[in-house]
Formats: structure tokens, C-alpha cells, sequence
């Protein structure tokens, strides 16, 4: 019955190397989210997708490609790892655009790279 | 954009006493306020929230209010208990390229010592 989930939870590295994070949402929301959670706990916002289209890029780096093959899935590939690179990636899914819409956050996924 | 600041990054309480966490934010626009507790390796998860036409609600021992003039809002924890223990993050909701995004305050961490 897990709402948003993530895989995979933990993931370690070396710099340089490609990964992706995926992420699948089984509540029917339109809306879906990526989150980075540095090591001082500080959540922001990197992705916003509304059914299949790229809504909000805050000006996160090329390296990192989102992509919605659905509106239940969310993935993120990561080009040429960096050290800067490791935190908590969350995924998160709201109803819809509307902007008093509850997210709800996966699991989490800790990211190190060595 | 929006800047979201929250105060203090860390509180300490006894069992029992209460706690209060207090949020500024920056855009008059922003009219969704959510509340997250984050356990310790766990994803944040919403407690409360307010919309700016409210200027308070209640949820047991969980209060927040909002001062849509002052561009504050605070959480409020009576009778807390060992497991209120966490972080805490405010965030406001502005509507962004069509999409809702929310901005994340730093976190408070909350200690409740038995």
C-alpha cells in the first residue's frame, strides 16, 4: 500500500559514474516532484513534472535528466557523478498544479559518491 | 523568489512543556503554509497546514498560525512528548511556471527530553 516509493534506498559510487533514481506514485496524482536534502538537513526543490511535462527546473545542473514515462513515474539519471552530488534524493507527488495541494514524499534516496 | 527563514535550527524542551517554531517568508503571494516532521532517516511528512484564509487551526496538540501581514507563521506543540522529537520544516507554496512550488525553511530540530 506504499504511496510514493523510491528504488533504490541506498547508493554508493564512484565520481564519474552515471545512475539513476527512480520513482513510481500509486495515489493518481498528476504532479511529481524531486527533492535534494544536503547534509544540513536543507530540502530544495530540483524538478516538478505535471503529467509527462517538465513544470519547474530550478536551475539544477545538465548532469541530472529527469524523465516521466507516465504520470505514475518520475525517474532521475545523473551524468558524470560528483562529490557535491551526495544527499537524499526524495521524490514527492501532489494532486495537481494547484498550489495548495499536500505532497506527499517517498522514502528517500541516500546518495554517496566516493 | 520566495525566501522562507525558520527559527531556532534547534530546541530543546522537557517532557511536557511546549514548543514553538517560527517561520518568515519573503513573497506576499504565498498562500499555502504546510508543516513537515522528519524522523531520523525518515522521509518528512506533513503534520498540518494553514491557508492564508485562516489565520489559525488546530489539530490536538498541534496549533499554527498565520499573520498574513507580517508574512509569519509559527507552529505550536502542547504537552510535548519523547516522540515529537524530530525535525521540523515550514515551507509556502507560490505558484511558479503554472506549478506549485514549495520553499522549505532550514528545519528546527526538536529535542523532547524525558
Amino acid at each position: 500500500d506504499t504511496a510514493v516509493s523510491q528504488t533504490p534506498k541506498y547508493l554508493v559510487t564512484q565520481m564519474g559514474n552515471d545512475k539513476s533514481i527512480k520513482c513510481e506514485q500509486n495515489l493518481g496524482h498528476d504532479t511529481m516532484y524531486w527533492y535534494k536534502q544536503d547534509s544540513k538537513k536543507f530540502l530544495k526543490i530540483m524538478f516538478s513534472y505535471n503529467n509527462k511535462e517538465l513544470i519547474i527546473n530550478e536551475t539544477v545542473p545538465n548532469r541530472f535528466s529527469p524523465k516521466s514515462p507516465d504520470k505514475a513515474h518520475l525517474n532521475l539519471h545523473i551524468n558524470s557523478l560528483e562529490l557535491g552530488d551526495s544527499a537524499v534524493y526524495f521524490c514527492a507527488s501532489s494532486q495537481d498544479l494547484s498550489r495548495r495541494e499536500t505532497q506527499y514524499f517517498g522514502p528517500g534516496t541516500r546518495l554517496l559518491v566516493l | 523568489g520566495e525566501n522562507v527563514e525558520q527559527h531556532p535550527s534547534t530546541l530543546s524542551v522537557q517532557e511536557g512543556d511546549s514548543a514553538v517554531i517560527k517561520c518568515t517568508y519573503s513573497d506576499s503571494a504565498s498562500n499555502y503554509f504546510p508543516w513537515y516532521k522528519q524522523e531520523l532517516g525518515k522521509r518528512p511528512q506533513l503534520i498540518i497546514d494553514i491557508r492564508s484564509n485562516v489565520g489559525e487551526k488546530k489539530d490536538q496538540r498541534i496549533a499554527v498560525t498565520l499573520n498574513k501581514t507580517a508574512k509569519h507563521f509559527s507552529l505550536h506543540i502542547t504537552e510535548t512528548q519523547p516522540e515529537d522529537s524530530a525535525v521540523y520544516f515550514c515551507a509556502a507554496s507560490i505558484l511558479r511556471n503554472a506549478g506549485n512550488m514549495l520553499t522549505f525553511g532550514g528545519g528546527t530540530r526538536l529535542m523532547v527530553k524525558p
